[in-house]
């Protein structure tokens, strides 16, 4: 069966820090992949989607980037955090239609 | 523009009684449709989908209603239990390119009360 991890799930940082999130997919090949983020209180906010190994898009401009070095790996990252970071981060995969997400990593930008 | 859109932000029902979370669409590319269950600190969960060449899809306790005509779809959960207090997302899909999107709403809060 697949799987699908996150780490941290919790993270505490200063602004202006560094950011690096990563996501891993167990028990399937060739997923698409996506990063998500909940503000408090609002939707799923889609963030970056891959079709497979370097081949990133964003759907929004932001102070974030992905990659995807290799097939069941996703990497959220930023140079510099802004307050506006701070949020619920989801990765999910999906092979079809539905999409499946991981635990979650909640950061708070200070 | 919301293309999903969940104009309850909350529904309080009571235990054993049924609950029904409406989501409404704009876009008739929308092919596919998917409910997913969250809670606090955690990741949405799948619960059930249907597409759109059907109007109904049943699975256990859940069952989803699509009315293609109103681009108006429900999630009915019967009976309802304290278990399911929960926040209710709906997502729309179509195609992009080689990818699926999933368009969501912005949830609804559901307190099932003892």
């Amino acid at each position: 069966s697949q799987t699908i991890h996150q780490w941290p799930a919790t993270l505490v940082q200063p602004v202006g820090s560094p950011l690096s999130l990563e996501c891993t997919v167990e028990g399937t090949s060739n997923p698409n992949l996506y990063w998500y983020r909940q503000a408090a209180g609002r939707g799923l906010q889609l963030l970056f989607y891959s079709v497979g190994i370097g081949q990133i898009s964003s759907e929004v401009p932001q102070n974030l980037s992905a990659s995807r070095p290799q097939d069941r790996q996703f990497i959220l990252s930023s140079k510099k955090l802004l307050l506006s970071d701070s949020g619920f981060y989801l990765c999910a995969w999906s092979t079809n239609l539905a999409q499946y997400f991981g635990p979650g990593t909640r950061l708070l930008v200070l | 523009d919301q293309q999903v859109k969940q104009n309850s932000p909350s529904l309080s029902v009571q235990e054993g009684r049924i609950s029904i979370l409406n989501c409404d669409y704009t876009n008739s590319m929308f092919d596919y449709f998917l409910w997913y269950k969250k809670y606090p600190a955690e990741g949405p969960t799948f619960l059930i989908s249907i597409s759109s060449i059907k109007d109904k899809n049943e699975d256990g306790r859940f069952t989803v209603f699509l009315n293609k005509s109103a681009k108006h779809l429900s999630l009915h959960i019967v009976p309802s239990q304290p278990g399911d207090s929960a926040v209710y997302f709906c997502a729309a899909s179509a195609r992009a390119g080689n990818n699926r999107k999933l368009i969501w709403g912005l949830g609804t809060s559901l307190a099932v009360n003892p």
